[in-house]
């Protein structure tokens, strides 16, 4: 079965550079997650999207931004890189069930681990 | 707001050990309740879940139970094997329209030992 695709894998930048993180939902989902995972830390949420709206925000700092596109696939844009945003980035995808009042589980992507330097 | 507090590891078994990793919750309202495995290199994958109280989630022998009484879903199996060392996490979701996010504890490492 499809699951959720994230480009790229690894990702090496130097302070103050950009960085750009990729997402492709698994097929008919419509919602996307992104989530932060520091070196031995749970993951935190930070920021969602459905049908390419903004459906939630958490602790997502100024610097980053993201944005879902027509064909459902998201972008997490990263500037002004710092250390602390070392980290492994998860994508997860969902899709609303029934009325819409509730989504299908998480399905997670393998992330993209992002090193500053 | 909500959170999830998990048994702190790491934790270290013999094979066909038995396993308990406690995880207790706060929530407002009605949450939904997980388990997700993340091993070495990889994304987190969903194990099991629960969406109301008294429902019991289970796979490949890993067994939770939504307790309300305790405000708790702790992972229970009965023989470990080498390969279910990873990196256990709790979670619940709140049950806001159309939105599952997703709030995590902090994660128990767990090694099997043949």
């Amino acid at each position: 079965a499809a699951g959720v695709i994230q480009s790229p894998r690894h990702l090496i930048k130097e302070k103050r550079e950009t960085a750009t993180l990729k997402c492709y939902p698994i097929p008919r989902h419509d919602t996307v997650y992104w989530y932060q995972q520091g070196p031995g830390q749970d993951p935190q949420f930070l920021i969602s999207f459905y049908e390419k709206m903004q459906s939630d925000k958490g602790s997502i700092p100024d610097r980053f931004s993201a944005q879902q596109f027509s064909d459902y696939h998201s972008e997490l844009n990263m500037s002004s890189l710092e250390l602390g945003d070392s980290a492994l980035y998860f994508c997860a995808s969902s899709a609303r069930l029934g009325t819409g009042l509730m989504n299908s589980p998480l399905h997670f992507g393998n992330g993209t681990r992002l090193t500053v330097t | 707001g909500d959170s999830v507090t998990q048994m702190e590891g790491p934790v270290t078994l013999s094979e066909e050990a038995f396993l308990t990793i406690n995880c207790t919750y706060t929530a407002t309202g009605y949450p939904s309740l997980f388990w997700y495995v993340q091993y070495p290199g990889e994304g987190l994958q969903l194990l099991l879940k629960a969406t109301k109280a008294d429902d019991k989630g289970s796979n490949k022998g890993f067994e939770a139970t939504y307790r309300k009484e305790t405000t708790s879903f702790h992972l229970e199996k009965g023989s470990v094997q080498v390969s279910d060392s990873a990196v256990y996490f709790c979670a619940l979701s709140d049950r806001n329209f159309g939105n599952e996010k997703l709030t995590f504890g902090t994660g128990t490492r767990l090694t099997i030992i043949p």
